[in-house]
């Protein structure tokens, strides 16, 4: 299986400010048809799971522009130019790419 | 406006089986993949199973193979999870989650609670 790793697990970050999380993955996530199906979810207090980006760095609908991804291979990164309130919660990114798709720890992000 | 609702969780003695429902609506569901994703209490997530728009290919993490059978009826806008042979370490909020592209878990149920315990 492929092992997601994510840094850090938590995140004290000022408002306005900006965050970064990091995911690595045991294997390469390149598929055989070139794409990486690497995406990352939000998921709130007590809320279900939010798609925020897919195929890396690609935003859901309705996901606003301060998030944003980059990474390829085996290394990804969120980031989250400037801080909100709303943006408190865990963050999982997720592989698809190989069977069984899995997802990293989650890396709490909350307001210092 | 796309809905998921998840039905038919509850406590089972190990060993037991439940069956879990996942009514969609706000979308046209015969044109979706669909997942089942789980949570233990206070722990992350993990993918447990998914099927084809017509219900054609199923897959499934190792530790469910052979135990869980997910399914779904086009018909009834429903997608199913049989779960036998249940094992305490199957405690956890169950969600179903859709996908038109793949990898992209992009509308998710509330869940139903499993409780595994004697």
């Amino acid at each position: 299986d492929v092992v997601m790793t994510q840094t850090p697990l938590s995140s004290p970050v000022t408002l306005g400010q900006p965050a970064s999380i990091s995911c690595r993955s045991s294997q390469s996530l390149v598929h055989s048809d070139r794409n990486t199906y690497l995406s990352w979810l939000q998921q709130r207090p007590g809320q279900p799971p939010r798609l925020l980006l897919y195929k890396i760095s690609n935003r859901f609908s309705g996901v606003p522009d301060r998030f944003s991804g980059s990474g390829a291979g085996t290394d990804f990164t969120l980031k989250i130019s400037r801080v909100e309130a709303e943006d408190v919660g865990v963050y999982y990114c997720m592989q698809a790419t190989q069977f069984p798709w899995t997802f990293g720890q989650g890396t709490k992000v909350e307001i210092k | 406006e796309v809905q998921l609702v998840e039905s038919g969780g509850g406590l089972v003695q190990p060993g037991g089986s439940l069956r879990l429902s996942c009514a969609a609506s706000g979308f046209t569901f015969s044109n979706f993949w669909m997942n089942w994703v789980r949570q233990a209490p206070g722990k992350g997530l993990e993918w447990v199973a998914n099927i084809k728009h017509d219900g054609s290919a199923k897959f499934y993490v190792d530790s469910v193979k052979g135990r869980f059978t997910i399914s779904r009826d086009n018909a009834k806008n429903s997608l199913y999870l049989e779960m036998n042979s249940l094992r305490v370490e199957d405690t956890a909020l169950y969600s179903c989650a859709s996908m038109e592209r793949w990898g992209q878990l992009q509308a998710w149920g509330q869940g139903t609670l499993v409780n595994v315990s004697s």
